[in-house]
């Protein structure tokens, strides 16, 4: 199993441009999310999905988008690119989505800089 | 709402010193409770974690143990090593709401000096 992976590692982007961060599991996760990580905040929840077709919004939506439309991915969109959204973006899935005493598997992170 | 609220750092310690670092939360009903850590340049990682009242987690000589009474879920471990250096997230998982929306506390970077 690769677990969960994330590309890009490492981008950089103009204020305004878009872009996708692509998230994927294998491990067939009912439940998968997105987090930024910014320092002296720890992680803050952008959006969430409890199974194919389904997202919702967690604490931080504003500016982006996301689609579940496999269980296995999970891409996040960032439709018009601001310096305030330079972070750390990490996916996490976890066996069910329903389930608060699961674990999170976490991805590598992807570090993102708009200038 | 719910929160997490954790010791701000770094803390610096030597090898073979004594660990703790304070977390303390609020929720409505009864959440599991989760210490992550993540090593420098990598994903956060599951360290422990204690799904009810009285639960102890522990794992690689690390332990905590859930507090009802005093709403706390402190980490512990008795002699720490310079692997060990990392930062550590405190994280609830309310049930009430399905779990879906997991808290995370600041983080508390750990330094262990040789």
């Amino acid at each position: 199993n690769a677990g969960v992976t994330q590309t890009p590692k490492f981008q950089v982007l103009k204020t305004g441009q878009s872009m996708t961060l692509q998230c994927a599991q294998d491990m067939n996760h009912e439940y998968m999310s997105w987090y930024r990580q910014d320092p002296g905040m720890g992680l803050r929840l952008i959006h969430y999905s409890v199974g194919a077709g389904i997202t919702d919004q967690g604490e931080v939506p504003n500016g982006y988008n996301v689609s579940r439309s496999t269980t296995e991915d999970f891409p996040l969109r960032l439709l018009s690119a601001a310096p305030s959204q330079t972070s750390v973006y990490f996916c996490a899935s976890r066996p069910t989505a329903g389930l608060p005493t699961d674990t999170q598997y976490f991805g590598p992170g992807t570090r993102l800089t708009v200038l | 709402g719910n929160s997490v609220t954790q010791m701000e750092g770094p803390v610096t310690l030597s090898e073979e010193a004594f660990l703790t670092i304070n977390c303390t939360y609020t929720a409505t009903g009864y959440p599991s409770l989760f210490w992550y850590v993540q090593y420098p340049g990598e994903g956060l990682q599951l360290l422990l974690k204690a799904t009810k009242a009285d639960d102890k987690g522990s794992n690689k000589g690390f332990e905590a143990t859930y507090r009802k009474e005093t709403t706390s879920f402190h980490l512990e471990k008795g002699s720490v090593q310079v692997s060990d250096s990392a930062v550590y997230f405190c994280a609830l998982s309310d049930g009430n709401t399905g779990g879906f929306k997991t808290i995370f506390g600041a983080g508390t970077r750990l330094f262990v000096k040789a």
